[in-house]
């Protein structure tokens, strides 16, 4: 079974930092693309970030590009997102989600809450 | 970045009736387009890839139609787990941008 485990949320104070991590489980880490999508407080999702299999391409939204770093560890099946300069509207849960080879996203993470709040 | 467009913002339906969603992308998608069902407190589930192939172990009341920039998401007879928020996404082009929802609520 697909299982992927988000941690690392919090509250943080804005212009701060925090790194986000996704443990996965079940499936052959290496051979999928993985995306983080966020959503905030009642609002709905918006697409964040991908990485490709082997870590050697990187796409961002245009809100987090250079402040926000996808990357993964193959060795250890864990997605990152390292986030600075964090704001107040970057506020959501955030969710690691795993590619389908046939489009789409196939597979969820329960999220993590970041709160970007003084 | 293209934009997604889903009408009604909300559906209001009794159990057992159809309900059409709609979704209209702003420059053609072709058939990258990938319909998600999400229920409160709950991460989203992907209903439909390509379009209007149904992701694995999904009803068959759930179907998906179009091409290009206009695509149809119908549930052929809601059952009470159905009322949720319905996302659409295309993956033609990055951003792989999702739609503002459409919540099937019950009337």
């Amino acid at each position: 079974e697909v299982q992927l485990v988000e941690s690392g949320g919090g509250l943080v104070q804005p212009g701060g930092s925090l790194r986000l991590s996704c443990a996965a489980s079940g499936f052959t880490f290496s051979s999928y693309w993985m995306h983080w999508v966020r959503q905030a407080p009642g609002k709905g999702l918006v697409w964040v970030s991908r990485i490709n299999s082997d870590g050697s391409s990187t796409s961002y939204a245009d809100s987090v590009k250079g402040r926000f770093t996808i990357s993964r560890d193959n060795a250890k099946n864990t997605l990152y997102l390292q986030m600075n300069s964090l704001r107040a509207e970057d506020t959501a849960v955030y969710y690691c989600a795993r590619d389908s080879v046939w489009g789409g996203v196939s597979n969820w993470g329960q999220g993590t809450l970041v709160t970007v709040s003084s | 970045e293209i934009v997604m467009t889903q009408s009604p913002a909300t559906l209001s339906v009794s159990p057992g009736e159809r309900a059409t969603l709609s979704c209209r992308a702003s420059q053609s998608v072709s058939s990258n387009l990938a319909w998600y069902q999400q229920k409160p407190g709950q991460a989203p589930r992907l209903l439909i890839y390509g379009a209007s192939t149904r992701a694995t172990g999904i009803p068959a009341r759930f179907s998906g139609s179009g091409s290009g920039t206009e695509f149809t998401l119908t549930i052929s007879s809601l059952q009470s787990e159905d009322f949720a928020v319905y996302y659409c996404q295309q993956y033609n082009n990055w951003p792989q941008v999702f739609g503002q929802g459409t919540k099937v609520e019950i009337k």
